[in-house]
C-alpha cells in the first residue's frame, strides 16, 4: 500500500530561521511527487512538482529536493506568510490518484 | 487561473438527510475529484471522474455516491448522511492525469 508520511507535524521558526520539511514516501513506481501549500479555510495551493531522484524545484524562498525515498522542501529565511500548512502527496502506479501526507503545520513568527 | 467553486462554505445537515455538494470548474478540465480532510489523517479520495457520466471509487467511497452529468460540475452525494461524515469536503479538477490539482476553498459539513 502507497504510504506518504510528512515530518515534523508542527514547526515553529522565528522570522529568518531557515529550515526543511520532510516527506518520505512508500510507493511502488513513482511518477511524480507534489507540493501544496493550504492556508487556513482555503484549499490547497500547488506549488511544486517533481519527478525524479535529484531533481530541484525553486519558488521564492521555498526549495523542493526529491531522492528515491524522500522529498525535502527547505525554507529559506522565512517571513511570517510562509505560515500554512504544507502538504506533501505522490502519486504512482497506473492510476490517477493521489495519496496525501498529514501535513506539516508551519508557524513563522516576526 | 483555474477556479473551483464548491457551491458552500459551510452546511449543517441532521443525521439520515440526503445531502448535495456542488463542485464546478471553469477550465475545460478532463478529471474531477473529491476529497474528504481530517486532522491527523490528510486528504483521502472519496470519488473521482475522468469524464463525464464516468466515476471510479477512491478510497473511501462508503456512504457517498457522485455525479457528473456534464464536463465542468461534479456533485457528491451523502444519501443518508452520519455524524461520522462531519468533515471538510474538497473538490478539485486537473488538466489530464498526472498534472497538478486544483482545488476549491472546501465545504465544512457538521452533521448533527
Amino acid at each position: 500500500e502507497d504510504q506518504v508520511t510528512q515530518s515534523p507535524e508542527a514547526l515553529r521558526l522565528q522570522e529568518g530561521e531557515s529550515s526543511s520539511l520532510n516527506c518520505s514516501y512508500t510507493v511502488s513506481g513513482l511518477r511524480g511527487l507534489f507540493w501544496y501549500r493550504q492556508d487556513p479555510g482555503k484549499g490547497p495551493e500547488f506549488l511544486f512538482t517533481l519527478y525524479s531522484a535529484g531533481e530541484e524545484k525553486e519558488k521564492e524562498r521555498l526549495k523542493a529536493t526529491l531522492t528515491k525515498k524522500e522529498s525535502f522542501l527547505h525554507i529559506t529565511a522565512p517571513k511570517p506568510e510562509d505560515s500554512a500548512t504544507y502538504l506533501c502527496a505522490v502519486q504512482a502506479g497506473s492510476g490517477n490518484k493521489l495519496v496525501f501526507g498529514a501535513g506539516t503545520i508551519l508557524r513563522v513568527k516576526s | 487561473d483555474v477556479k473551483v467553486t464548491q457551491s458552500s462554505r459551510y452546511l449543517v445537515k441532521r443525521t439520515g438527510e440526503k445531502v448535495f455538494l456542488e463542485c464546478v470548474q471553469d477550465m475545460d478540465h478532463e478529471n474531477m475529484f473529491w476529497y474528504r480532510q481530517d486532522p491527523g489523517l490528510g486528504l483521502r479520495l472519496i470519488y473521482f471522474s475522468y469524464d463525464v457520466k464516468m466515476k471510479e471509487k477512491g478510497d473511501i467511497p462508503e456512504g457517498y455516491s457522485v455525479s457528473r452529468e456534464k464536463k465542468e460540475r461534479f456533485s457528491l452525494i451523502l444519501e443518508s448522511a452520519s455524524t461520522n461524515q462531519t468533515s471538510m469536503y474538497l473538490c478539485a479538477s486537473s488538466y489530464i492525469r498526472g498534472s497538478p490539482l486544483h482545488f476549491g476553498n472546501g465545504t465544512r459539513l457538521t452533521v448533527t
